[in-house]
């Protein structure tokens, strides 16, 4: 299987921009998660979709954090406008739908900084 | 609502001794349990899982990790540390069902030469 495939990898913008993170899961998984990795907090769930409807999006920390997965394949996490508290590492996850299948597989992230 | 939490946030240890990182939930209903682990600039990987089968887990890497019902533990052990195994382990659970997975703050591991 290919891995979760995000990107950017790296994304440096400055306050007040619209930044947009992509995430493809990996092909078959119905399941895709948003998760915030920070040094205080470390891995907070923003939101996740069951193919192409949002489960739950009580994560997100503001209005400005929005997440859609148009057609159930690839998702999109907007931050609009971003400020410097927003500088995380963004990390999407997929997993099957299958009964008893319960592991999340993992991208490598989208490290972004905030000016 | 399920929680984990990971004793020590850092943890080192000399090259060929015993590896223990700790963790606890707390859950509602009997759990799944995982440990992933982070080398520098990777994802997440699965390093092994409990899911109501046998008690005592065996991962890659030669991880293994026990749990334990009446302390509610499922810590991360291996025998004889490797240079190789550096790296941050997180602890998560998931109720039975679609939930997504909760985690640990993590563990930094530094093994010592």
């Amino acid at each position: 299987d290919a891995g979760i495939i995000q990107s950017p990898k790296h994304e440096v913008t400055e306050m007040g921009q619209t930044v947009t993170l992509r995430c493809e899961p990996i092909f078959g998984h119905n399941f895709l998660f948003w998760y915030r990795d920070t040094f205080v907090q470390g891995l907070e769930l923003l939101s996740y979709f069951r193919s192409r409807s949002i489960i739950d999006n009580a994560g997100m920390p503001t209005e400005r954090f929005s997440a859609e997965r148009p057609d159930g394949s690839f998702s999109t996490l907007k931050i609009q406008p971003a400020e410097q508290g927003d500088s995380a590492v963004y990390v999407c996850a997929s997993r099957r739908l299958d009964r008893g299948s319960y592991e999340q597989y993992f991208g490598p992230g989208t490290r972004l900084t905030v000016t | 609502a399920q929680s984990v939490t990971q004793l020590g946030s850092h943890v080192s240890v000399s090259e060929g001794a015993l590896v223990l990182l700790r963790c606890n939930y707390s859950s509602s209903v009997p759990p799944y349990l995982f440990w992933y682990v982070q080398y520098p600039n990777q994802g997440l990987q699965l390093l092994l899982k409990y899911t109501s089968a046998a008690t005592l887990v065996k991962g890659i890497n030669g991880f293994e990790a026990e749990f334990k019902k009446s302390e509610t533990s499922f810590h991360l052990t291996k025998p004889s540390a490797h240079m190789s195994d550096a790296a941050e382990y997180f602890c998560a659970v998931a109720l039975a069902g679609n939930t997504p997975l909760v985690f640990g703050k993590g563990t930094r591991l530094s093994v010592i030469a």
